[in-house]
């Protein structure tokens, strides 16, 4: 049971912001965003995370929508270091207390490919 | 240490043997996970430890995966019997705490590639 939906792939200019989106259409109050990417042979890196507000650190921008239903992560100025398998997660708030017992859910993610 | 480490970082083992996974979390990180990523898949949850105590072991594979943690940092995954299915990338993260929002992001290892032949 995906809890996101992001496309499988695509493709950004090299110089250009990439701006891979993300359906969670059946997010729950208590459940924030994260984003991760996992560059090839590596492990995943955490990007950002967020729950309601816009967040910018900096590695990128995470744009919610009022409605929390999808998000766009942004890289403002793409390298090709950044093509990368990158993954939008939803996560309970307060796993501690009983939310849910899992660790990160990781769906395929989208493959991001900076074009030089 | 700096970030999370795995041994060994590559093996090979032969069909039906036992092989053990190491992991060392980053220094002072409470909560850490186990997840494995088979050959052009995603990653797969298998288990998480809330210092050394593991609440929900229902997303090990089968009865021949086991984790244990000690002294609330390393952590080793045992498969035994290993089948040729089990040949994947395992890795290990270790986050500060569990409660998400509160400095939780996960910082992985380079994993361990596990072939059985």
């Amino acid at each position: 049971d995906a809890k996101t939906t992001q496309p499988p792939s695509m493709d950004c200019a090299e110089g250009r912001a990439a701006n891979p989106p993300c359906n969670h259409s059946t997010i729950s109050g208590n459940e924030y965003v994260y984003w991760y990417r996992q560059i090839h042979s590596q492990g995943p890196q955490y990007i950002i995370h967020g729950l309601k507000n816009n967040e910018t650190n900096e590695m990128a921008s995470l744009i919610i929508t009022e409605d929390r239903k999808s998000s766009t992560l942004i890289l403002p100025h793409a390298t090709l270091r950044d093509t990368a398998v990158y993954y939008c997660i939803v996560r309970d708030r307060d796993l501690y207390s009983g939310g849910g017992a899992d660790g990160l859910t990781f769906g395929k993610g989208t493959h991001l490919i900076i074009q030089p | 240490g700096a970030g999370v480490s795995q041994s060994p970082s590559n093996k090979v083992t032969e069909k039906g043997k036992d092989v053990e996974l190491r992991c060392d979390p980053i220094s002072g990180h409470t909560a850490l996970y186990w997840y494995r990523q088979s050959l052009g898949q995603g990653l797969e949850f298998l288990i998480y430890f809330q210092g050394n105590s593991a609440p929900d072991k229902s997303g090990l594979p089968s009865d021949r995966f086991s984790a244990e943690r000690t002294g609330g940092s390393v952590s080793t995954l045992t498969i035994q019997r290993t089948q040729q299915e089990d040949s994947a990338v395992y890795l290990c993260a270790s986050s500060l705490t569990l409660r998400t929002g509160l400095n939780t992001e996960a910082f992985f290892g380079q994993g361990t590639r596990l072939t059985v032949v």
